[in-house]
């Protein structure tokens, strides 16, 4: 299994500010995920980051939006910027390892 | 391309069995299958990856269909921790590419 640090785990940000979450994994892994889930819906993913190229994102989601950083093979940030109500979601970081896709405990992120 | 799952929302009773089915209008790779309980992150229960495949053990199994477009997970004799919601997630392509989930199942089982 992988073990996947996420954090903070919850926040509460004013319209306009920004949020970094950050996600750590116990080893080496070449693709991290992140993943966006509206309340009571799907997971939709939002990017897949790759150790030293960009960010490779999914129709509807933008690097001026949801930029990503991924500066070694253990760690990576999601910066969900210019917040809005209707960025309140939690945010999931997930790896790959074999055939099983590990999750963070997520980011519950609420915009007043 | 989102699967589709189905039902939505079921509501059991313990001991009780249910099926929840997952599919696609394409032929998959690979289907996983997830539950996450209330405020956690999903879990990982099975992944098929053969056409005809089933796997699991008796209480909670899992078959991918022939043409493999199709998969469903079985739930049997339903315990109380089995509550929560049941997502497939797919992929069309191999290679470690990210899985797109359907929209989910939630299960309650009540005693």
């Amino acid at each position: 299994s992988a073990v996947i640090s996420q954090k903070p785990s919850r926040d509460i940000c004013q319209r306009g500010t920004s949020l970094t979450i950050q996600c750590q994994v116990d080893s080496q892994v070449t693709m991290m995920f992140w993943y966006r889930q509206q309340p009571g819906q799907s997971l939709t993913l939002i990017a897949t980051a790759n150790q030293g190229s960009e960010a490779t994102y999914e129709s509807g989601f933008v690097i001026d939006k949801f930029p990503i950083s991924r500066p070694n093979l253990t760690f990576s940030t999601l910066t969900v910027s210019n917040l809005s109500p209707e960025d309140s979601s939690i945010y999931l970081c997930s790896v790959g390892r074999g055939e099983k896709l590990f999750f963070g405990s997520g980011t519950q992120l609420s915009v007043l | 391309q989102q699967p589709v799952q189905s039902p939505q929302a079921v509501i059991l009773r313990e001991g009780e069995d249910a099926v929840i089915n997952c599919s696609s209008s394409k032929a998959l790779y690979s289907v996983h299958w997830y539950r996450q309980k209330h405020g956690e992150a999903p879990v990982f229960l099975m992944i098929l990856l053969k056409g005809g495949e089933q796997k699991g053990h008796e209480k909670i199994s899992a078959s991918f269909n022939e043409k493999k477009q199709q998969s469903s997970l079985y739930l049997t004799a339903s315990q109380l921790s089995y509550s929560g919601t049941y997502f497939c997630g797919t992929e069309q392509v191999s290679g470690n590419t990210p899985l797109v989930f359907g929209k989910g199942t939630r299960l309650s089982v009540i005693a």
